[in-house]
């Protein structure tokens, strides 16, 4: 059981740089999630995907924030012009029921 | 919509004596409620999940939560505290009708142990 990865670990990013993330769900979960993070809240949710198909995604948190699932396996989220308020913990999750599975996240910094 | 409120951001409780983590919701579905718990720099875990079934559910660790409709509740316990069981706790709730959707999570209630 690999469970779900999540790249990188950390990521620093000049303020206006572009990131993108990586997560690769437990190899039979169908559903992929996207949260974000930041200290001292809960996770809040951005959106998902069933296979390839992106089901929910107008709480990505402005038009900057996107997120693919091209062949229905790993995702990526790209956030464009990166802004100070980005920087926070970036969790992917999957599942193919009513749990999910969480990966460890990535720790973006903006400076 | 769907919320979750959780009574108080810091529980201390002495190794061996009972956990009492609070979780309020509200949802204009049948909810869905689900415990996690996080470590430091780590994702989360989930200690376990109601879904109309028995409203009392047992986790891991030894954890069990009970649902109670008629006071919107979904509070987590533990007989007996281990220093392992320090850690972040959150209560979610399903956005939408089902479990496929995206949770709402509560602002969580950080566990300290006391020896």
């Amino acid at each position: 059981d690999t469970g779900v990865s999540q790249d990188p670990r950390h990521k620093i990013t000049k303020r206006g740089q572009n990131v993108t993330f990586r997560c690769d769900p437990i190899s039979e979960h169908n559903r992929l999630y996207w949260y974000r993070q930041t200290l001292g809240q809960g996770p809040e949710f951005l959106t998902y995907f069933q296979n390839e198909a992106q089901l929910e995604k107008s709480r990505l948190l402005s038009d900057r924030f996107s997120a693919e699932r091209p062949k229905g396996s790993f995702s990526t989220l790209e956030i464009q012009r990166t802004e100070q308020g980005d920087s926070a913990m970036y969790l992917c999750a999957s599942s193919s029921g009513t749990g999910k599975t969480f990966g460890s996240g990535t720790r973006l910094t903006v400076v | 919509a769907q919320s979750v409120t959780q009574l108080g951001s810091h529980v201390s409780v002495s190794e061996g004596a009972l956990v009492l983590l609070r979780c309020n919701y509200s949802s204009s579905v049948p909810p869905y409620l689900f415990w996690y718990v996080q470590y430091p720099n780590q994702g989360l875990q989930l200690l376990l999940k109601y879904t109309s079934a028995a409203t009392l559910v047992k986790g891991i660790n030894g954890f069990e939560a009970e649902f109670k409709k008629s006071e919107t509740s979904f509070h987590l316990t533990k007989p007996s505290a281990h220093m392992s069981d320090a850690a972040e706790y959150f209560c979610a709730v399903n956005l939408r009708g089902g479990g496929a959707d995206g949770l709402t999570f509560g602002k969580g209630t950080h566990l300290i142990i006391q020896p």
